[in-house]
Parts: C-alpha cells; sequence; structure tokens
C-alpha cells in the first residue's frame, strides 16, 4: 500500500490562480481530510469527507472548494489565491474516526506571491 | 473551533532523559491520538487512546486518556537523537462532525 499520497509537493501561485491539490489513498478509507499548517501551529481542518459524495466544511474553509467522486480521491481547490493560503496542506484518511487512527500524506507547500 | 492547549512549548533535554508533555481542554473528547512530525514530512502516529482512564504504550512512548477526557498525557523515557521533532496531540469530538482538532505541539530538541 502506498498509504496516502499528494501532489504536487510544492507550488508556488500568482495571487488570483488558481490550483487543485490532489490526494489519494488506496486503504478503502471512509474518512479523508484537508488540514493547513501554518509556521509554529497546529493543524487546522479545512474541509473533510465521511464517503463518495458526502463533504463538509472544517474550522476554515473559506477560499476552499473539495469534491469526493471515489472513495480514494479527495482533491482541495484553491480557486483565487490570496497570500493568507501560503502553507503547507496536509490530506489525511481513517477508515472510521471513532475507533480508528488518521493517516497523514507527505503534504503539498503552497507560496502565493 | 476547540482549543487543546499543549505544553511545554518546546523542550531541550540531554540524551537518556525522559520526556513528558500534555495537552489540556476546556471540552470533552472521544479520542486522544500523539502525533511526530519531522521537518518536512506529514505527521506519523505514534500512539491512539480511546477510553477515559487507558494507558498504551509503544515502545519508549506512553500515553494516556485523562479520566476527565478533558486531557492526554505523552512521556517518552530514555531519550534517544531520533526522538527529535514536534509532538502533535489531536482530540476527535464524535458530536461535533467527527472532526480532528489539533495542539500547537510542542518542540523536542535531544542534545547527545
Amino acid at each position: 500500500n502506498a498509504g496516502v499520497t499528494q501532489t504536487p509537493k510544492f507550488r508556488i501561485l500568482k495571487i488570483g490562480q488558481s490550483m487543485t491539490l490532489q490526494c489519494a489513498q488506496d486503504m478503502n478509507h471512509n474518512y479523508m481530510y484537508w488540514y493547513r499548517q501554518d509556521p509554529g501551529m497546529g493543524l487546522k481542518l479545512i474541509y473533510y469527507s465521511v464517503g463518495a459524495g458526502i463533504t463538509d466544511k472544517g474550522e476554515v474553509p473559506n477560499g476552499y472548494n473539495v469534491s469526493r467522486s471515489t472513495t480514494e480521491d479527495f482533491p482541495l481547490r484553491l480557486e483565487l489565491a490570496a497570500p493568507s493560503q501560503t502553507s503547507v496542506y496536509f490530506c489525511a484518511s481513517s477508515y472510521s474516526p471513532g475507533v480508528s487512527e488518521q493517516y497523514f500524506g507527505p503534504g503539498t507547500r503552497l507560496t502565493v506571491t | 473551533g476547540q482549543q487543546l492547549n499543549q505544553s511545554p512549548q518546546s523542550m531541550f533535554i540531554q540524551e537518556g532523559e525522559d520526556v513528558s508533555m500534555n495537552c489540556t481542554s476546556s471540552s470533552i473528547f472521544n479520542t486522544w491520538l500523539w502525533y511526530k512530525q519531522d521537518p518536512g514530512e506529514g505527521p506519523v502516529l505514534l500512539i491512539a487512546l480511546y477510553k477515559a482512564g487507558e494507558l498504551t504504550s509503544n515502545g519508549r512512548l506512553t500515553a494516556q486518556f485523562g479520566i476527565t477526557r478533558k486531557d492526554s498525557f505523552l512521556n517518552i523515557s530514555a531519550s534517544i537523537p531520533s526522538d527529535v521533532g514536534i509532538y502533535f496531540c489531536a482530540g476527535l469530538q464524535l458530536n461535533t462532525g467527527n472532526q480532528f482538532y489539533f495542539g500547537t505541539g510542542t518542540s523536542l530538541t535531544v542534545i547527545p
């Protein structure tokens, strides 16, 4: 199993540009999550999904969109990039949150200038 | 969002010493997780706790789920240089949409 994979690893965007961060997992996990981590801070939940076709907002969803068309994939979309979205983005998955652990991808480092 | 207060913020210790860190909240959590993050990497799960009072070990690491369900502790015994990194606690509240909330991390430096 590859676990949770994320692409790209690094990206520089200009203000106003759009991009999609890709996330995939091969563990047949129902739950998937997107977090952002700012320097010296913990992780903040952006969006999560409890299964294909179902998504919900986390703590900091503004400026982002997600979709979940398959169990394996959970892309995160930035429509109009802003400097405040400069951060490291982590995708994670779990079978179910109450009785199983959450596994993280390696992260995408995004800079918006 | 929920606030998880993690302390200490940073620690500098000699190799071989024991380490203790904790995570507290004003809210009750159903699950506590402890992660380690190396620079440029995603967090890696160390220990998961599911019941109040539960004490779980993973090698030199021991973690406890507080009786009040509002706190958790992580201990590392006989630290070694590869223990260096940032340790995060995370709590899950099932009644707030299955969201995990993370502490701000404890940065550990081990001096050989």
